[in-house]
């Protein structure tokens, strides 16, 4: 069936630290992938997402390419700041109704 | 710019109690979704709502069941409280035509002791 496997954390990374989450997901069609976010006390909200392979999404710094030939969908950022602390979510939709989302990757960003 | 809204925020059950938690979204979304949130599981979906009318079970929907009052409203009941349903409830909300965002909820912390 659809899923997702994403980098177990907690990832802890100084300030303007380079911050890579890796993704990678499994599915029988041609899987739209997201990146949802989850700041403290909050509920998830859609960071990225790409649509199609070679797609890539962007918001607010963060980067990730849908890459079909290795079933990635890896989040990149170049310089993380405390703000970006959260727990972050990979996820795919293969209908208009099935999302499937990774286990969460906290992040913490310390000054 | 309400979006998504729930209640309660929390909630305390005895084993074998009912409680619904209750959803609404004022963005004129066709679909609605209820997931819950484990340690270490991510999101599993439990029922959701392509349109007005239709409800269908989700990964994990034993122990739940939904009603969807109309467009806008869309409650998730447990009629007989379990501590494995000790969990995080959110709700999210979308047009449901393909590949499109969902919307959540702040979110319900339950917990059945």
């Amino acid at each position: 069936g659809d899923s997702v496997t994403q980098m177990e954390g907690p990832v802890t990374l100084s300030e303007e630290a380079f911050l890579t989450i890796n993704c990678t997901y499994t599915a029988t069609g041609y899987p739209s992938l997201f990146w949802y976010v989850q700041y403290p006390g909050e509920g998830l909200q859609l960071l990225l997402k790409a649509t199609k392979a070679d797609d890539k999404g962007s918001n607010k710094g963060f980067e990730a390419t849908y890459r079909k030939e290795t079933t990635s969908f890896h989040l990149e950022k170049g310089s993380v700041q405390v703000s970006d602390s959260a727990v972050y979510f990979c996820a795919l939709q293969t209908g208009a109704n099935n999302l499937f989302f990774g286990t969460g990757t906290r992040l913490t960003v310390i000054p | 710019n309400a979006g998504v809204t729930q209640t309660p925020k929390f909630q305390v059950l005895k084993t074998g109690q009912s409680m619904t938690l209750q959803c609404a979204q004022d963005m004129n979304h066709n679909s609605m979704y209820w997931y819950r949130q484990d340690p270490g599981m991510g999101l599993r979906l439990i029922y959701y709502s392509a349109s007005e009318g239709t409800t269908d079970k989700g990964e994990v929907p034993n122990g739940y069941n939904v009603s969807r009052l109309n467009k806008r409203e869309f409650s998730l009941r447990l009629e007989s409280a379990a501590p494995s349903q000790t969990s995080v409830y959110f709700c999210a909300s979308n047009r449901g035509t393909g590949p499109d965002t969902q919307y959540f909820g702040p979110g319900t912390r339950l917990t059945v002791l």
